[in-house]
């Protein structure tokens, strides 16, 4: 079964770091793209960040550019996401998400059919 | 960035309604589509990827089409359970950009 387990979230303040992981599990994690998805209270789903099997090629929603690193541990089957200078609209559940590519190497993909149960960041003073 | 339009951000029906979203995509991104729903309070759960193709264990009364900018998801018997909202993504690119939502009510 697979299965994908978010940690890390808390409350912290604004302009703080945090680190959130995600541990993968049921699957074979170093075969397969994964991404950062996340939703403010009473909102739509918003991508964050996505991390190419290898780890080698990463990509950004632009309003986490420059602030928020994604990276992964195959060897550990854990995928990170780092947050650097959090703001108040920062505060949400943050979902780690598994894809499937129809062909690889590809930026295109099958969308997410796996999910975690997600971690709430709450930034605030 | 490809910008997802979904349409209506609501939809009121009863228990064997047919009912049918719509999504557009601002640039074409040929089948490149993907559906979730999401109940709340829970992660999203896959539906349909590359525009028409069931997840594996989805009811078949839920379908999917459309190519390029003009995607449609028709639940074709509205069950009790279906009462939620549901998400268009684009997966052509990224940034992997989802859409508005829609959200199925009961009538």
């Amino acid at each position: 079964e697979v299965q994908l387990l978010e940690s890390g979230g808390r409350l912290i303040q604004p302009g703080g770091s945090l680190r959130l992981s995600c541990v993968g599990s049921g699957f074979t994690f170093r075969k397969y793209v994964m991404s950062w998805v996340r939703q403010a209270p009473g909102k739509a789903l918003e991508w964050v960040a996505g991390i190419s099997d290898s780890g080698h090629d990463t990509y950004y929603a632009a309003s986490v550019q420059g602030r928020f690193t994604i990276s992964r541990d195959n060897a550990k089957n854990t995928l990170y996401l780092q947050m650097n200078s959090l703001r108040g609209e920062d505060t949400a559940i943050y979902f780690c998400a598994k894809e499937d590519l129809p062909v690889a190497p590809s930026t295109i993909g099958l969308g997410f059919d796996y999910w975690g149960q997600g971690t709430l960041v709450t930034v605030s003073s | 960035d490809i910008q997802m339009t979904q349409s209506p951000s609501s939809v009121s029906a009863s228990v064997g309604d047919r009912v049918t979203i719509t999504c557009r995509a601002s640039q074409g991104i040929s089948g490149w589509l993907a559906w979730y729903q999401q109940k709340p309070g829970k992660a999203p759960k896959s539906l349909i990827y590359a525009a028409s193709t069931l997840q594996s264990g989805v009811p078949s009364r839920f379908s999917g089409s459309g190519s390029e900018t003009n995607f449609s998801l028709t639940i074709s018997s509205l069950q009790s359970e279906d009462f939620a909202t549901y998400y268009c993504q684009q997966t052509l690119t990224y940034p992997r950009t989802f859409g508005g939502g829609t959200k199925v009510v009961i009538k």
